[in-house]
């Protein structure tokens, strides 16, 4: 069975300070994608990453950052000098791969990012 | 920047009643996706449509949904008897290949009084 797994419900931050919001997940599949969408105030989910099992290649845009750790089945991601506009949840998703593979997510719970001015 | 449309962004409904949930998917997109999200809780996948038959769906979609691509763009969600826990948001995604990202539409907030 696959499932993600976001510990984190809520993080507090002041304005410039990083933050990491961390993703572990389960899956069976030997090949598999790894996401992660904001969705802020506004409702919609905007995609920021897909991650492919095979790259463990850390992965830096702009103030984002992710951390892909297969040994550790997690996938984090660090926001840097966090900013107001910043403030949203975050979700991270995984899907499989294959010929079986139908490319549904499955989502975690998760984590509300509120950034304080 | 081709995007994913949903309409209307806000459905009010009584139980019991029929509501159909529209979609405008990417034009050139094979996989179509309708997701739900009970207000403060997780993104759930509902079902995943391709070459105009589902390809997967999951437990919460019963018998009571229905999905539908009556003319080659639109992408239908109907639900037959709305019940109060229906109440959700409703995502429709779109992907060119199962391995991409899927691009979500805005969403359609159902509200079932």
């Amino acid at each position: 069975a696959q499932k993600v797994t976001q510990a984190q419900t809520e993080i507090s931050v002041v304005e410039k300070e990083d933050v990491t919001l961390d993703c572990v997940y389960e899956t069976r599949d030997t090949t598999y994608y790894l996401f992660w969408y904001k969705q802020p105030p506004s409702g919609e989910l905007v995609f920021l990453i897909r991650r492919n099992s095979f790259d463990e290649q850390n992965e830096i845009s702009g103030r984002y950052s992710w951390n892909f750790q297969k040994s550790t089945s997690s996938f984090n991601f660090t926001i840097t000098a966090s900013q107001v506009v910043d403030s949203a949840v975050y979700f991270c998703a995984l899907s499989g791969h294959g010929s079986s593979n139908t490319g549904k997510l499955i989502f975690g719970q998760g984590t509300t990012l509120q950034v304080k001015p | 920047e081709p995007e994913v449309t949903q309409t209307p962004s806000h459905q009010v409904t009584q139980m019991g009643q029929e509501v159909i949930l529209r979609c405008v998917p990417i034009s050139n997109h094979l996989y179509f996706y309708w997701y739900r999200q009970i207000l403060g809780q997780k993104v759930e996948f509902l079902v995943s449509f391709y070459n105009n038959e589902i390809s997967e769906k999951s437990e919460i979609f019963d018998d009571q949904f229905s999905v539908e691509r009556p003319d080659g763009s639109n992408f239908t969600l109907k639900i037959r008897s709305t019940k109060l826990e229906d109440s959700a948001m409703y995502f429709c995604a779109s992907s060119g290949l199962t391995d991409n990202e899927q691009f979500f539409g805005p969403g359609t907030r159902l509200t079932v009084l």
